[in-house]
């Protein structure tokens, strides 16, 4: 068990330009959870994949985000057209799925810091 | 949206003393949990608490949860510097439902050498 890792750490990127962060879970997890947080704040949900389908989506996700998670494997995080508001750490986090999934905690990564010039 | 609210926001103590932060929260829940997260690092968990239990323990670690109250309480003895870090209760409104969780803003906890 390596746990979650996510690629890169920290991205300095200016305004307008994309970015796309890389999530890998723990392999054994088909559980994948993507959240956003801003300093002095809990993390925010952003999206859930169950294998590979994507089965919820938050409303603070707008259409310049999307997720992907081809193969049920690792998932990518890409923003287009970077704002300032953009400016956040964007945790990924894995859990097991059924049937041991009652209660089991989720299991983070050390996130990427996105800094929007 | 933010459910939990932890209090203190804020707490600095000596090494070896004991820290207690409380979090409450607006709706009945399945399970609460509370998390670690060091300064630009991810969240670590640290227990889970279902709604029908009063108490748990996990090393240094106390956790009360009070369903009338809509409380819990997470006690850390014997601090130590590496304890040092921000906490975050998260609730859970469903079982399994961890894409449910609602976090609160968390404690910032400084202990002193």
């Amino acid at each position: 068990d390596t746990g979650v890792s996510q690629d890169p750490r920290h991205k300095i990127t200016k305004r307008g330009q994309n970015v796309t962060f890389r999530c890998d879970p723990i392999s054994e997890h088909n559980r994948l959870y993507w959240y956003r947080q801003t300093l002095g704040q809990g993390p925010e949900f952003l999206t859930y994949f169950q294998n590979e389908a994507q089965l919820e989506k938050s409303r603070l996700l707008s259409d310049r985000f999307s997720a992907e998670r081809p193969k049920g494997s690792f998932s990518t995080l890409e923003i287009q057209r970077t704002e300032q508001g953009d400016s956040a750490m964007y945790l990924c986090a894995s859990s097991p799925g059924q049937p041991s999934s009652y209660n089991s905690p989720l299991h983070f990564g050390n996130g990427t810091r996105l800094t929007v010039t | 949206s933010q459910q939990g609210e932890e209090d203190p926001q804020a707490l600095s103590i000596q090494e070896g003393e004991n820290a207690t932060m409380n979090c409450s929260y607006k709706t009945s829940i399945n399970n609460l949990q509370w998390y670690r997260q060091n300064s630009g690092r991810g969240l670590v968990h640290l227990i889970l608490i279902r709604s029908n239990e009063r108490e748990k323990h996990s090393g240094r670690l106390r956790v009360t949860l009070d369903t009338s109250k809509k409380s819990s309480s997470l006690l850390i003895t014997a601090s130590r510097a590496a304890d040092t870090a921000s906490y975050f209760c998260a609730t859970a409104l469903d079982e399994g439902n961890n894409r449910k969780l609602i976090w609160g803003l968390g404690t910032s906890l400084a202990v002193n050498p």
